[in-house]
């Protein structure tokens, strides 16, 4: 169903910097907004960056994203062990009918 | 602060209608686009749908022939109904505040449908 490919897993140790990547098309990537959302399992999802690289209120500048093409991405500088989540990217999906749509997801570890 | 509180019947048969119920307490209804969002188990997000204040909705196409969307500005309440259930509904279901990005989202809740 999802439309936006993330790698399923990256893992690093504290204090080193992952890279998600999410890449998508002409038709949502390449025309719209991404945001990112970070999902601690049972959890509400949080919004980290919207309008691809402008953080939510509250979010550290350890949080940082840009995107180009067709492709996203977010990167965690300096990272912690509160870090180990699931991360999602989402944009919209330009066609007959707006479709909202989500990246694959990540799984981020934290060695 | 804005909080989302999802809510209704967890447990469905097959063919049975979902209804889940997002009360918003701390804000306003108005003057916002909310979503419904899914997870099943194991697996990502999608997006199910989003309506407004004023009776705009937009829906998953892949959903668009059994969902609906309802926004209560009285009540402060989105509601979602989903009909003709089968296990592939089964996840935890969230709402969210926003169209294009999705700022604030409850908890969300866990709906299993099973015979």
């Amino acid at each position: 169903q999802s439309v936006l490919i993330q790698p399923p897993s990256l893992s690093a140790a504290p204090g080193q910097k992952v890279s998600i990547s999410c890449s998508g098309s002409y038709s949502n990537v390449g025309n719209n907004y991404v945001s990112w959302y970070q999902h601690f399992p049972g959890t509400a999802p949080k919004l980290l960056i919207y309008d691809n690289n402008k953080r939510s209120s509250g979010i550290p500048d350890r949080f940082s994203a840009s995107k180009s093409g067709t492709s996203a991405n977010l990167d965690i500088t300096g990272l912690q062990t509160g870090d180990e989540a699931d991360y999602y990217c989402g944009t919209w999906e330009n066609g007959v009918t707006t479709r909202r749509v989500f990246g694959t997801g990540t799984k981020v570890n934290v060695l | 602060q804005v909080q989302l509180q999802e809510w209704g019947a967890g447990l469905l048969k097959p063919s049975e209608t979902l209804s889940l119920t997002c009360v918003v307490s701390g804000g306003s209804v108005t003057g916002y686009f909310w979503s419904w969002i899914r997870q099943p188990p194991g697996k990502g997000l999608e997006w199910i749908g989003e309506g407004s204040h004023n009776g705009y909705t937009s829906y998953n196409p892949s959903l668009k022939s059994r969902v609906a969307v309802s926004v209560d500005t009285s009540k402060k309440q989105i509601s979602l109904t989903l009909t003709s259930v089968t296990a592939a509904d089964t996840g935890v279901y969230f709402c969210a505040r926003g169209a294009t990005r999705f700022d604030i989202w409850g908890q969300g809740t866990l709906v299993t449908v099973s015979s």
